[in-house]
């Protein structure tokens, strides 16, 4: 099925280091979420963006909703060992389904 | 706890036998969604409900499967003759159905089909 295009696949990263991921569509999104899975638990939400070129944080995440609605990144500051996990980005459009990319796996090294 | 919560959290099956997932969305949420989500892939999009009527299916949902929401609070998941093809993760989420519509998702039942 259709799928967002996620990168990087995989990051490895001291503690303390910053972390960017992104995500690009070809087709346009009106809702953006991002959410956060670890192994054997569901995602859980972290962010959503519900407007072209918005900007949300929460504590140490921030993430944009691109100004042309097919793409969105999402930063880490200052990762800590428990950061560890898998992200996934997510779009909404006019349909109430969600569209998935391929996860980034984070993997932190105190 | 008011999240969603399913049952169960595993389940490990035969092939050709059928097996059943329950759902429970938060609480008020009319809402509710099924995924299936392979290894190293994100949730793809199965089916969703509003309050109990079925409004949406995939292309994925084969004639094997069957989703109910007889009262529009909890939903059922059915499999029938199993595959092995099916052994995936189980997703379940709800959401108020807003126009912002925020899906929030349960833990999961993993099935493995031998």
């Amino acid at each position: 099925g259709q799928q967002l295009n996620q990168s990087p696949q995989s990051m490895f990263i001291q503690e303390g280091e910053d972390v960017s991921m992104n995500c690009t569509s070809s087709s346009i999104f009106n809702t953006w979420l991002w959410y956060k899975q670890e192994p054997g638990e569901g995602p859980v939400l972290l962010i959503a963006l519900y407007k072209a070129g918005e900007l949300t944080s929460n504590g140490r995440l921030t993430a944009q909703f691109g100004i042309t609605r097919k793409d969105s990144f999402l930063n880490i500051s200052a990762s800590i060992p428990s950061d560890v996990g898998i992200y996934f980005c997510a779009g909404r459009n006019a349909g109430n389904m969600l569209t998935f990319g391929g996860g980034t796996r984070l993997m932190v090294k105190p | 706890d008011t999240g969603v919560s399913q049952d169960p959290r595993h389940k490990i099956t035969k092939r050709g036998q059928n097996v059943t997932f329950r759902c429970d969305p938060i609480s008020e949420h009319n809402r509710l969604y099924w995924y299936r989500q392979t290894l190293g892939q994100g949730p793809e999009f199965l089916t969703y409900f509003q309050n109990e009527a079925q409004l949406e299916k995939s292309r994925l949902l084969s004639d094997r499967f069957s989703a109910e929401r007889p009262k529009g609070s909890f939903s059922t998941l059915e499999i029938q003759r199993t595959e092995q093809g099916d052994s995936a993760m189980y997703l379940c989420a709800s959401s108020w159905g807003l126009a912002s519509d925020t899906q929030y998702f349960g833990p999961g039942t993993r099935l493995t089909v031998l």
